[in-house]
């Protein structure tokens, strides 16, 4: 079974300064992993995704991700924050279905980051 | 425009009361799921479906039904078994490996 940790329940961060939100997962198979971001009293929007192919993922907002098999892990970054930034962050896995498009996700428990001006 | 539709945002009910909650989406997917969201826990899958007429449980099951008569329709009934019902309430779809969220249904049952 697959399963999923974030490190850091909050995150605290000034305004400009950089962050990394850390992820790590544990399965047996080969693994699709995603980011969201909820913003309060609302759904979860995707900010990234890795697939296949490049370990360096970039999405939305600026935020990018490392995918890292050798350590299972999967660490959000963004080099420099904005107040409107601030939201709860989940990642996510699926484990890979052998060819079908049904993947159930698998999500850490959420981290909340908060960007002080 | 195309997405996930939730209805309604906030739900309030008296123990012991059934209720149902509201999933449309107009994405043509065919895959659609229910998760729990609770403060510290992340998103817990409750039911999902792959397709029309067929459904499965997640982690988080007991207490809640489902039915999938139509491909954009996936309502949750909360019942009166299910020990601790207030929660947000998130919908979700996909095609292929992307979920797709609705804005959620906040149900405070007292």
């Amino acid at each position: 079974a697959q399963s999923v940790t974030q490190l850091d329940s909050q995150v605290p961060v000034f305004e400009e300064a950089p962050v990394e939100l850390r992820c790590n997962y544990s399965s047996s198979v080969s693994v699709y992993l995603f980011w969201y971001v909820q913003y309060p009293n609302q759904g979860l929007q995707l900010l990234l995704k890795y697939l296949s192919g490049s370990t360096l993922v970039k999405g939305i907002n600026g935020f990018e991700a490392e995918f890292n098999k050798s350590q299972t892990s999967f660490h959000l970054r963004k080099p420099s924050v904005h107040i409107s930034d601030t939201a709860e962050y989940f990642c996510a896995v699926s484990e890979d279905a052998g060819g079908t498009s049904y993947g159930k996700l698998t999500f850490g428990q959420g981290t909340i980051l908060t960007v002080h001006p | 425009d195309g997405g996930i539709t939730q209805s309604p945002k906030y739900l309030f009910r008296k123990e012991g009361q059934n209720v149902t909650l509201s999933c449309e989406q107009n994405l043509n997917h065919d895959a659609m799921y229910w998760y729990r969201q609770d403060p510290g826990q992340g998103l817990r899958l409750i039911y999902y479906s792959q397709i029309v007429n067929d459904f499965q449980k997640g982690d988080i099951a007991e207490g809640y039904s489902v039915s999938r008569e139509k491909k954009e329709s996936f309502p949750l009934t909360v019942t009166s078994a299910q020990k601790n019902p207030t929660a947000f309430y998130l919908c979700a779809s996909s095609m292929w490996d992307e979920q797709y969220f609705g804005p959620g249904t906040r149900l405070t049952v007292t």
